[in-house]
């Protein structure tokens, strides 16, 4: 299957902090999509990127699709507790219905 | 309310002992979608559905069956599980496929003794 590069692995951070995190394919993708799973939950979409050079934002957070499709970025401004979790990158590729996950970015923040 | 639903939450089996996984969704999806999760690998997918009697292989489909006889249920069937199939799994469903916003069950742990 296809292969996603998420990077940072984890991320401590302290509150107020903006936060950055991306993925990266050598693969191209027609769909980005960036989920954060909470605790004992199941993941929770964020936002979905659907064209090459697509910045969008949900409130805090923005998330690009890169101009060469093989990556995307989510940036967090001013984090706050309730943003810790694990944020996910998720991609499909023109070829195939089937999606693929990177492993995450574990975030924590401290007070 | 519009949800996912897995059964059980929480198994511990032994190997071999055939064992069915349940997910349901009441949103007249026609995408479903099984992934494992496992620490430091993310989650894979497992098996997914266009629409009914539709079924195809995910990234990681070996050792799992499925069946989509009804648009509403997607069973995940280990006819025979091993122990490296201990892990933590979700069901998924969209409206038309992955582009779409996937709803996530509540996961199920599976622990194959």
């Amino acid at each position: 299957g296809q292969q996603l590069n998420q990077s940072p692995q984890s991320m401590f951070i302290q509150e107020g902090e903006d936060v950055s995190m991306n993925c990266t394919s050598s693969s191209i993708f027609n769909t980005w999509l960036w989920y954060k799973q909470d605790p004992g939950e199941g993941p929770v979409l964020l936002i979905a990127l659907y064209k090459a050079g697509e910045l969008t934002s949900n409130g805090r957070l923005t998330a690009q699709f890169g101009i060469t499709r093989k990556d995307s970025f989510l940036n967090i401004s001013a984090s706050i507790p309730s943003d810790v979790g694990i944020y996910f990158c998720a991609g499909q590729t023109i070829l195939a219905d089937g999606l693929t996950f990177g492993k995450g970015t574990h975030l924590i923040i401290q007070p | 309310e519009a949800q996912v639903t897995q059964n059980p939450r929480y198994l511990i089996t032994v190997t071999g002992k055939k064992l069915t996984v349940t997910c349901s969704q009441n949103m007249n999806h026609e995408y479903m979608s099984w992934y494992r999760q496992d620490p430091g690998l993310g989650l894979r997918q497992i098996y997914y559905s266009m629409n009914v009697e539709v079924t195809d292989k995910g990234d990681v489909p070996e050792g799992y069956k499925v069946s989509r006889k009804e648009k509403r249920n997607f069973p995940l069937i280990l006819e025979s599980p091993s122990p490296n199939q201990t892990s933590l799994y979700f069901c998924a469903s969209s409206l038309t496929g992955v582009s779409d916003e996937q709803f996530f069950g509540p996961g199920t742990r599976l622990t194959v003794l």
